[in-house]
């Protein structure tokens, strides 16, 4: 099976951008969550670029070839969190591949 | 749209544990749902799905064989049964919905599983 490769942590100042690879995705949808230290997991992006309703448009997604990036624009504290991206694999029987995860730390 | 999940414990090796998850706010017999990991200070493992009829059900390689994951629509209930189970089962499990095999919207609580003799 696929691997989803994300690099372990990212950083920037508040304010700042970062931008968050995940590589091996194939050509399959792409769905990002973001998870602060001991809470539930949240979904951010769906469908390589769709965000739910609530989600600030500060959070993007999007897919180029067999990589996603998710984009974090005027970074804030309460951004500090683990984010994960993950797709779906439907050729036979549906299974989901997760991301290990990076941790974005605001400077 | 809420997740309720019970049935966590302590639990030594070769034993078993049933979960469950309860939903409300969302025609529960109209979604596929989930079940997801997350071993203490490690990231996030899917371990199983089930269509919204529950006729089809798919397991990650690491639980196949050993978990069992089943719905009862009636209920607006998911169920995840656990067996021999071994000390990497530890973790916290959630439940989730999904919104159409692109994005887990809705999560339960979490209910942790700890595998102990």
């Amino acid at each position: 099976h696929s691997v989803l490769t994300q690099p372990p942590s990212v950083s920037a100042a508040p304010g700042q951008r970062v931008t968050i690879s995940c590589s091996g995705t194939g050509d399959k949808y792409v769905s990002w969550y973001q998870q602060i230290p001991g809470k539930v997991p949240k979904l951010l992006i769906y469908d390589n670029n769709e965000r739910p309703s609530g989600i600030p448009d500060r959070f993007s997604g999007s897919k180029s070839g067999t990589s996603a990036t998710l984009d974090i624009t005027g970074l804030q504290t309460g951004d500090e969190a683990d984010y994960y991206c993950a797709t779906w694999d439907s050729n036979l029987m549906t299974r989901v591949m997760f991301g290990g995860g990076t941790k974005v730390a605001v400077l | 749209v809420q997740l309720v999940q019970s049935g966590g414990g302590v639990v030594p090796p070769g034993g078993s544990l049933r979960l469950s998850c309860v939903a409300s706010g969302f025609a529960f017999e109209d979604y596929t749902m989930h079940w997801i990991r997350q071993s203490p200070q490690k990231g996030l493992e899917w371990i199983a799905i089930v269509t919204y009829d529950g006729d089809d059900t798919n397991y990650a390689d690491s639980v196949k064989g050993r978990f069992t994951v089943s719905r009862d629509n009636s209920r607006n209930s998911l169920y995840l049964e656990l067996n021999s189970l071994r000390h990497d089962d530890t973790g916290m499990y959630f439940c989730a919905k999904d919104i159409g095999l692109s994005g887990f919207d809705s999560w339960g609580q979490g209910t942790l599983v700890t595998v102990s003799s």
